[in-house]
């Protein structure tokens, strides 16, 4: 299947910082890219779905302002959590579907950004 | 909110073929059912995806009832490595930007 990367694998940062959250597709172009998060012993939650070249949508209570989203290119998308606080602490997974495999193509995750705030 | 259901937890012997339900009753025509499973502190890997006849990969076999309001994915030979959250997923296919949206899984412990 195609490969998707995140990048850092995990970070810890101070309150009140941004960071940074790289997703690229290494194999494949993903016209649209999904950002989830994921609290412990919770599900994946989807924050917001990023289309190439044009602005994310975000998923109701999620705020667009905290969360940036860029994708500007066809192999990356990036999540910026801006003056981060402990309760952002999580787990955060980006996802690309292969649009070059046609309607049938697949979603396909990356590995995970674990993220704490201190 | 997500439109299947699935028992929270199951457990299998290694070796044996572990059988994981999930209840789809209100899925549309145009829904495929999508399976996926979470590793322990991983991201989500892709299993398999059917609309109405069985499907079989090197990883599972997705039954589908005919009605489509339930389906089964069956690991045949269960191995402590299956360990993980099982998701099963509808979704419709197409054009466009259509979400996966995930429930609560069934934990799978396959124990030795």
């Amino acid at each position: 299947g195609a490969v998707v990367s995140q990048h850092p694998s995990w970070v810890i940062c101070k309150s009140g910082t941004s960071v940074k959250i790289e997703c690229r597709s290494l194999d494949f172009q993903a016209t649209t890219m999904f950002w989830y998060r994921q609290f412990p012993k919770q599900s994946l939650m989807l924050m917001a779905t990023s289309n190439e070249g044009s602005k994310a949508t975000y998923e109701q209570g999620v705020e667009k302002d905290k969360f940036l989203i860029n994708h500007a290119s066809l192999t990356l998308s990036t999540l910026t959590v801006t003056s981060a606080h402990p309760e952002d602490s999580s787990f955060y997974i980006c996802s690309a579907r292969d649009w070059g495999l046609g309607q049938g193509a697949e979603q396909y995750f990356g590995p995970g950004t674990r993220l704490t705030v201190t | 909110d997500a439109k299947t259901t699935q028992p929270p937890s199951m457990d299998c012997a290694e070796g044996r073929a572990a059988n994981l339900p999930c209840n789809h009753s209100t899925i549309s025509g145009n829904e495929y059912v999508y399976w996926y499973r979470q590793i322990h502190s991983q991201g989500p890997q892709y299993i398999i995806h059917g609309l109405k006849n069985n499907e079989t990969n090197e990883m599972a076999s997705l039954i589908i009832t005919e009605d489509r309001k339930s389906s089964t994915l069956i690991l045949p030979h269960a191995t402590l490595r299956d360990t993980a959250v099982y998701y099963c997923i509808v979704r419709a296919r197409g054009g466009g930007s259509e979400k996966l949206v995930f429930g609560k899984g069934t934990k799978l412990t396959v124990n030795p």
